[in-house]
């Protein structure tokens, strides 16, 4: 079935440090891929996407590139700040009725 | 984007009390709705997909009884959490699919900004 693993959290980093948070997923078909960011006591808001194989996607300085041959699609910053210390889910979603996501992944940034 | 809210933010309740949690999709005909509930630290649980005018289907182990979902038109669906209880805090979230298209012909899916429920 489809499914989305990403790595545990959580993840601690200084200010102005680089962020990699890994997403990998297993899919029949070919699904969109997202990420989603949780502030905290908020929703979930969408950061950013990518619909086909190769595509980038890329807002507020994150960006993700959708890997097909190694079906990924990990989430970076070159430098990370305060207030994007959050909840980040990984997700897919297939044309199907539900959108599948991953436990999320939690990222502290320290000042 | 599209925009979908949720009332109340946030909710404090008896127990044995029901509550009712509206959403709504503000610029888009939501054919298709989705209730999450998250625990704290974890990702989203499916509770339910609605489909306007149709009965939900409920993921399994989600009482349908507890938890009334009525889709009631293209903007609008309701959650009422019936007689609850302090086990049934949570953050409930929920989301909208319909009528705006992605690169590759998939609609996207629209996310509420949460309800906290608080049962005392």
């Amino acid at each position: 079935g489809n499914s989305v693993t990403q790595m545990e959290g959580p993840v601690t980093l200084s200010e102005e440090a680089f962020l990699t948070i890994n997403c990998t997923y297993t899919a029949t078909g070919y699904p969109s891929l997202f990420w989603y960011v949780q502030y905290p006591g908020e929703g979930l808001q969408l950061l950013l996407k990518a619909t086909k194989a190769d595509d980038k996607g890329s807002n507020k300085g994150f960006e993700a590139t959708y890997r097909k041959e190694t079906t990924s699609f990990h989430l970076e910053k070159g430098s990370v700040q305060v207030s994007d210390s959050a909840v980040y889910f990984c997700a897919l979603f297939t044309g199907g009725f539900k959108t599948i996501f991953g436990a999320g992944t939690r990222l502290f940034v320290k000042a | 984007g599209a925009v979908v809210s949720q009332h109340p933010s946030w909710v404090i309740c008896k127990s044995g009390t029901s509550v009712k949690i509206e959403c709504r999709s503000l610029d888009f005909q939501a054919t298709t709705m989705f209730w999450y509930r998250q625990f704290p630290k974890q990702s989203l649980m499916l509770m339910a997909t609605s489909n306007e005018g149709s009965k939900a289907t409920y993921e399994q182990g989600v009482e349908k009884d507890k938890f009334l979902i009525n889709h009631a038109s293209l903007t609008l669906s309701t959650l009422t959490v019936t007689s609850a209880h302090p086990e049934d805090s949570s953050f409930y979230i929920c989301s909208a699919r319909g009528g705006v298209v992605s690169g590759n012909g998939m609609d996207e899916q629209y996310f509420g900004p949460g309800t906290r429920l608080t049962v005392t």
